[in-house]
């Protein structure tokens, strides 16, 4: 079956440390994005790219990493620079004329 | 103003009433208008997809697009409790869709 699958569903990180969540898709799209998901925020981008070995930073873009090496792979590093990291991403793919998101179950990330 | 409102709820209704969820937008350039449903603890999935302003119907579920009032509405016929969920809307901007903030529906048995 085709998707988007996102791992892992839990995560767990230290204050201070450097924590990536995976991404992986095998629907053949081209565009990728990441958002991050907080209580009564809605859905914010946090990086997108539209073709392997690019990639644009979206609006909460600061304390975040993202690279683009295989057309089914776009993992998101969350730095110790971002100072508010806990939250639910949701990683999503579309064709490039977007005819709307599919997205993978997202990650929760907690620190502690 | 915000690119896209809607009204974060909780909405609750009684089972087999008709949901009607909305939202507004402010930028008239948008073009592709989209309704995702989200269960708790999961991604969205992609419900309705229109492009032309009217009504497009799937089962249940009609979508209603009113471009001259910046205006779009899902509605659930026979609601069940089945379809407790989030639902967000969603329009395109440029290369990147703008979502909404989501509105928790509760469907009561």
């Amino acid at each position: 079956d085709g998707g988007i699958t996102q791992s892992p569903k839990y995560l767990f990180r230290k204050e201070g440390q450097n924590v990536t969540l995976s991404c992986e898709q095998n629907l053949n799209h081209d565009a990728m994005y990441w958002y991050r998901q907080d209580p009564g925020q809605g859905l914010r981008l946090i990086y997108y790219s539209q073709i392997v070995n690019d990639f644009q930073k979206g609006d909460i873009a600061e304390g975040y990493s993202v690279s683009r090496e295989k057309k089914e792979s776009f993992p998101l590093t969350v730095t110790s620079a971002q100072k508010n990291p806990t939250a639910f991403y949701l990683c999503a793919s579309s064709e490039v004329r977007l005819y709307g998101y599919t997205f993978g179950s997202g990650t929760r990330l907690t620190v502690v | 103003q915000k690119e896209v409102e809607q009204d974060p709820g909780p909405l609750s209704v009684p089972e087999g009433a008709i949901v009607s969820l909305n939202c507004t937008y402010s930028n008239s350039a948008f073009q592709y208008f989209m309704w995702y449903r989200q269960y708790s603890r999961k991604g969205p999935e992609l419900l309705m997809y229109t492009y032309s302003s009217g009504n497009k119907e799937d089962g249940r579920f009609t979508a209603q697009v009113d471009k001259s009032s910046k205006y779009i509405s899902l509605f659930i016929r026979d609601s069940q409790p089945s379809d407790s969920a989030t639902y967000l809307c969603a329009m395109n901007r440029d290369d990147k869709i703008i979502f909404g903030k989501g509105t928790r529906l509760h469907i009561l048995p």
